[in-house]
């Protein structure tokens, strides 16, 4: 079974700009999260995507936002990149058991976005 | 503010020896406590987890021992490899929220 894959690995920008990084889940897997990683914050979680609706979000300015598609797919977008916004992004899927317990999350390789 | 600290944030043992990384957690509503093993370029991949209705928990080389009263859990790498040297999370959620709270990290070396 393929594991989580995301696009692009490597992103180079300006400030002000703005980014759309892409996941796809390993198969069957229809919850989707993403993390920020960076060597000051360490990993800081994003949101969380089910059934293309957002469960969970983190303590993120509104320019961070995402979706996720009927195939389950997920995009982050991130607008007026500040030089902060620098940093390796993580996508993660898992199954959602039954009563809602979480599963396992299978996290990705990660785009690394660099803000100039 | 850290929900979840976690100690040392390097760490060079020997080969065969037994590196041991410690995280405390404050939120009582936690209820599932994995560890992360991180190579560089590379995500987080999941190594072992534990839910605190034990008090350990062992998969091959790996060991978590949880102390729910302490609110601390700790990883026990056994024989520890330079294939080993890699950087470790560990983290806290509660169940039905896949949101995960990550400790700092540590960096284990493992010197031939």
């Amino acid at each position: 079974k393929a594991g989580v894959t995301q696009t692009p690995r490597y992103l180079i920008k300006t400030r002000g700009q703005q980014v759309t990084l892409s996941c796809s889940p390993i198969s069957g897997h229809r919850s989707v999260s993403w993390y920020q990683q960076t060597p000051g914050q360490g990993l800081q979680f994003l949101f969380e995507y089910f059934s293309e609706t957002q469960r969970n979000k983190g303590n993120f300015p509104g320019r961070f936002s995402g979706r996720q598609f009927s195939n389950s797919r997920s995009e982050m977008n991130v607008s007026t990149l500040e030089l902060g916004d620098s940093a390796l992004y993580l996508c993660a899927s898992s199954l959602l058991l039954a009563g809602g317990t979480t599963d396992t999350q299978y996290f990705g390789p990660g785009t690394r976005l660099t803000v100039l | 503010q850290q929900q979840v600290k976690q100690s040392p944030q390097s760490l060079i043992v020997q080969k065969g020896g037994i590196p041991i990384i410690n995280c405390a957690y404050e939120n009582t509503a936690f209820d599932y406590f994995p560890w992360y093993q991180q190579f560089p370029g590379k995500g987080p991949a999941l190594l072992i987890a534990i839910r605190p209705d034990v008090s350990e928990k062992k998969e091959g080389r790996f060991t978590i021992s949880f102390n729910k009263s302490a609110k601390q859990f700790s990883l026990h790498i056994m024989d520890s490899q330079p294939g080993d040297s890699a950087t470790y999370f560990c983290a806290a959620s509660i169940s039905g929220a896949n949101n995960l709270f990550f400790g700092t990290g540590t960096r284990l070396t493992v010197i031939p």
